[in-house]
């Protein structure tokens, strides 16, 4: 069974702050992707990051994907009260491309 | 272009009632997904269906749950007999292809299920 270790699973900073959140498996994922879940939607990808290795850059916000494919980490820089959120990590399975996702990371940035 | 479309938002059945979950994905999209978020915890995958086909049911409970996507129509998430554990945030996905790794999955905004 695939499973993903997320942590921290809760996180409470000021604003201009950096944090960096990590996704752990002892499984192998042909894709890993980042979601931000907002209190009563649903999650909206981030990112998907593919091969081994891969950095990808979206703002203030950095993916990695572990060169084995079986971690990830997410890094903040300078965070702002907007990213105040659920932030969820999903691996893909190779087989029919379900998602396996971990516990999540709710992250409070106060002004 | 609409996104994935969930009905009813919101769900209040008694214990021994049945649910029903409606999923329309995006258009030109054929594959869903169903997840399912319990309080305090992270989605869990249900089921994956196509158009007419269940293709991995492996999340399902043996019980009391079925899931179809017809032909025409939305998919359907039936939960029969509810009990207060069936409480939860169920949301679907959809994509264009399925079975894809890389393939990216559009969620719809949940439908949450509350059983008195």
């Amino acid at each position: 069974t695939q499973l993903l270790e997320q942590s921290p699973q809760f996180l409470s900073i000021q604003e201009g702050e950096n944090l960096t959140v990590y996704c752990n498996s002892s499984s192998v994922f042909s894709s890993l992707q980042w979601y931000r879940q907002e209190p009563g939607e649903g999650p909206v990808l981030l990112v998907t990051v593919v091969t081994g290795g891969e950095v990808k850059k979206l703002k203030r916000l950095t993916f990695q994907f572990g060169d084995a494919r079986k971690d990830s980490s997410l890094h903040i820089t300078a965070a702002q009260p907007g990213d105040t959120g659920l932030y969820l990590c999903a691996g893909a399975a190779s087989n029919t491309g379900k998602l396996i996702f971990g516990q999540g990371t709710t992250l409070q940035v106060k002004p | 272009n609409a996104g994935v479309m969930q009905n009813p938002r919101h769900l209040v059945r008694r214990r021994g009632q049945e649910a029903r979950l409606r999923c329309s994905p995006m258009k030109g999209h054929s594959h869903v997904y169903w997840y399912r978020q319990l309080p305090e915890e992270g989605l869990k995958f249900m089921v994956y269906l196509q158009k007419e086909n269940i293709i991995d049911e492996s999340g399902m409970p043996k019980e009391r749950f079925s899931a179809e996507f017809p032909k025409e129509g939305p998919s359907i998430l039936r939960i029969q007999q509810v009990v207060r554990g069936d409480s939860a945030a169920y949301f679907c996905a959809s994509s264009p292809r399925g079975g894809f790794p890389q393939e990216t999955q559009y969620f719809g905004p949940g439908t949450r299920l509350l059983v008195l």
